[in-house]
């Protein structure tokens, strides 16, 4: 069974960091590109980043283009969402998903961060 | 960046109902990389189309999609209690993937 699971979300004060990491299992690792996604309060879903099959390729949305930073670790079936110079708007679910390129089949639960003072 | 509009917003049916959900892209999207997905609250999101119409690893085929180009269209034929979420169309034909704002398929 593939699961996805998220964790390193919590409480950060504006202009601060934090890395989400997501664990994985069920499928092989490092034949899937793996995404971050988000959902803000009351909002929709938003794709954050995603990195290609050997970590060679990483896309960002543009509201998060350096500053957030994505990266995997085959060895450990996990990857990561380094994200620095924490805003508000940045306070969202984030779910970490793989699959096939651009296609998303699995998601993880979604861990909460919040930016706030 | 290529726009997904959907409509409704929301739909009230009842279980048992047909539910037509609509997808509307700003341009043409590549190849029908078009796909649907379930949300509840407090779940993953769940994959139920991918290119367009073809139905994800284990979906139920009360599910299907269908359109090309710009238009899309999800439609569940006989609505089960488990089927009431919110349903939200992306496309990942190029970057940035896009979203569309979802339709909240509700219980009347």
């Amino acid at each position: 069974e593939v699961q996805l699971v998220e964790s390193g979300g919590g409480l950060v004060q504006p202009g601060g960091s934090l890395r989400l990491s997501c664990g994985a299992s069920g499928f092989t690792f490092s034949a899937h590109w793996m995404s971050w996604f988000r959902q803000a309060p009351g909002k929709g879903l938003e794709w954050v980043a995603n990195v290609n099959k050997d970590g060679s390729q990483r896309y960002y949305v543009d509201s998060v283009r350096g500053r957030f930073t994505i990266s995997r670790d085959d060895a450990k079936y996990s990857f990561y969402l380094q994200m620095n110079n924490l805003r508000a708007d940045d306070t969202a679910v984030y779910y970490c998903a793989s699959g096939s390129g651009f296609l998303c089949e699995y998601w993880g639960r979604g861990t909460l961060v919040t930016v706030s003072s | 960046e290529i726009v997904l509009t959907q409509s409704p917003d929301t739909l009230s049916l009842s279980p048992g109902a047909r539910a037509t959900l609509s997808c509307r892209a700003s341009q043409s999207v590549a190849s029908n990389y078009l796909a649907w997905y379930q949300h509840k609250p407090g779940q993953a999101p769940r994959l139920l189309v991918y290119g367009a119409s073809t139905r994800a690893t284990g979906i139920p085929d009360r599910f299907s999609g269908s359109g090309s180009g710009t238009d899309f269209t999800l439609t569940i034929t006989r609505l089960e209690p488990e089927d009431f979420a919110v349903f939200y169309c992306q496309q990942y034909a190029t970057s940035p993937l896009t979203f569309g704002g979802g339709t909240k398929v509700e219980i009347k």
